[in-house]
């Protein structure tokens, strides 16, 4: 497709359970980032990769996110022992390049995951 | 760290202006966005502004930045029903990443 895809659109698992959200970006796009909004609250950004390597992790809430990108293409982000607080839209982003251009580095959304810890 | 600001919701009638606000902490911000969500959907980027602009305008969105008062606007002249989502400013401040503001859910009155 020509968007940003991610899937499963929808997840709801059991609290303690590991999660696995996926992220397709714009073929031919280096960057790509993860963010999460939580209900009530702004989008939250958790980590963005350049090609397959992660120079930032700062906004990962804790040791039980991790990310990785293989390829240069497809993100996953993975959730271990799920929480109550974790439910929220995960959200990727992909654009072209990173810093620098003139006209911002536009970042295209998918439609998010939306996950419920139950 | 950075922080951005909006007000969570903003109610307009068809066909007034709407007026969107955002004040930002990061003087060091390159660009200033603006993204619209509509129910469902993911962000879609509508304008953004360069720090050293006070103001950008395309087709019925008016962009002003008050640079001294970090302070960022959206104005949507003709309001339409489509027009209603959840509006996100963002500041760009370091090399890659956006901070986001809250979002502001732009309901407008038929």
């Amino acid at each position: 497709g020509a968007g940003v895809s991610q899937s499963p659109s929808n997840k709801v698992t059991e609290k303690g359970k590991d999660v696995e959200l996926r992220c397709d970006p714009i073929s031919g796009h280096t960057a790509l980032y993860w963010y999460r909004q939580s209900l009530g609250q702004g989008l939250e950004f958790l980590i963005y990769f350049q090609g397959n390597s992660a120079p930032d992790k700062s906004g990962l809430p804790s040791d039980r996110f991790s990310a990785e990108r293989t390829g240069g293409s497809v993100s996953t982000l993975t959730i271990q022992r799920t929480q109550q607080e974790d439910s929220a839209v995960y959200l990727c982003a992909s654009s072209f390049s990173v810093g620098g251009r003139a006209d911002g580095d536009e970042q295209f959304f998918g439609p998010g995951t939306r996950l419920t810890v139950l | 760290g950075e922080d951005v600001e909006q007000s969570l919701f903003l109610s307009v009638r068809e066909g007034d202006s709407s007026v969107i606000n955002c004040t930002y902490t990061d003087s060091s911000s390159t660009y200033l966005y603006w993204y619209k969500q509509e129910p469902g959907a993911g962000l879609q980027l509508l304008t953004y502004i360069f720090s050293n602009m006070d103001m950008k305008q395309d087709q019925r969105l008016t962009v002003l930045l008050n640079k001294k008062d970090k302070h960022l606007s959206l104005r949507i002249a003709d309001t339409q029903t489509g027009d209603s989502a959840i509006y996100f400013c963002a500041e760009k401040a370091g090399a890659n990443n956006l901070f986001f503001g809250t979002g502001t859910r732009l309901t407008v009155i038929p």
